[in-house]
């Protein structure tokens, strides 16, 4: 089993639509949660982070984390076409070792 | 917010030869930094953590004699593809982290061998 299990998608939403993006890991032990976007051929940039369970918002983009069922999940409202990219979850293990998800490829078509 | 600069971002080389690749915290400083390698629609793998003053911890498989990283400054850890092969191919991509357990990563380097 995958310490961080994303379903690679891809997902097709259109303009405005509500985007539900998810991961569950596999340690009780993880206690920070991350999420990435990642535009083709650049580098990963972090848009969200928790340590908690509970919800965090910031702007049109919203994390929650479920600890109880080692689920995390990334919610963008309004999604645009430039939200269209690829999502990566990550937790920070022991030792600040980061362990990505699979990343989920999103597409919003105008 | 915490720059982090690659460079550089494309590289073509022949089969044998050595590439070095560097990765720069601009504003802030970094004792811990870390280097990923990407293939096409595929997640970031740990290659290996690298820490200011001292020997690098790869990860299981990577091979120490063929990825150099050398972490000589707080604000500087550089990556070198040893004796590169075709299969070395890949996007290359280093992180830094910050105080707040947030992780600034480069825009990549992406190396292809022929």
């Amino acid at each position: 089993q995958k310490e961080v299990e994303q379903d690679p998608g891809p997902l097709s939403v259109p303009e405005g639509a509500i985007v539900s993006l998810n991961c569950t890991y596999s340690n009780s032990a993880f206690q920070y949660f991350m999420w990435y976007r990642q535009y083709s051929r650049k580098g990963p940039e972090l848009l969200m982070y928790t340590y908690s369970s509970g919800n965090k918002e910031d702007g049109r983009f919203t994390a929650q984390v479920d600890k109880s069922s080692k689920y995390i999940s990334l919610f963008i409202r309004d999604s645009q076409p430039s939200d269209s990219a690829t999502y990566l979850c990550a937790v920070v293990a022991g030792g600040f070792k980061t362990i990505f998800g699979a990343g989920t490829r999103l597409f919003v078509k105008a | 917010g915490a720059v982090v600069s690659q460079h550089p971002s494309r590289v073509i080389c022949k089969s044998g030869t050595s590439v070095k690749i560097e990765c720069r915290s601009l504003d802030f400083q970094a004792t811990t930094m870390f280097w990923y390698r990407q293939f096409p629609k595929q997640s970031l793998m740990l290659m290996a953590t690298s820490n200011e003053g001292s020997k690098a911890t790869y990860e299981q498989g990577v091979e120490k004699d063929k990825f150099l990283i050398n972490h000589a400054s707080l604000t500087l850890s550089t990556l070198t593809v040893t004796s590169a092969h075709p299969e070395d191919s890949s996007f290359y991509i280093c992180s830094a982290r910050d105080t707040n357990y947030g992780y600034t990563f480069g825009s990549g380097t992406r190396l292809t061998v022929v």
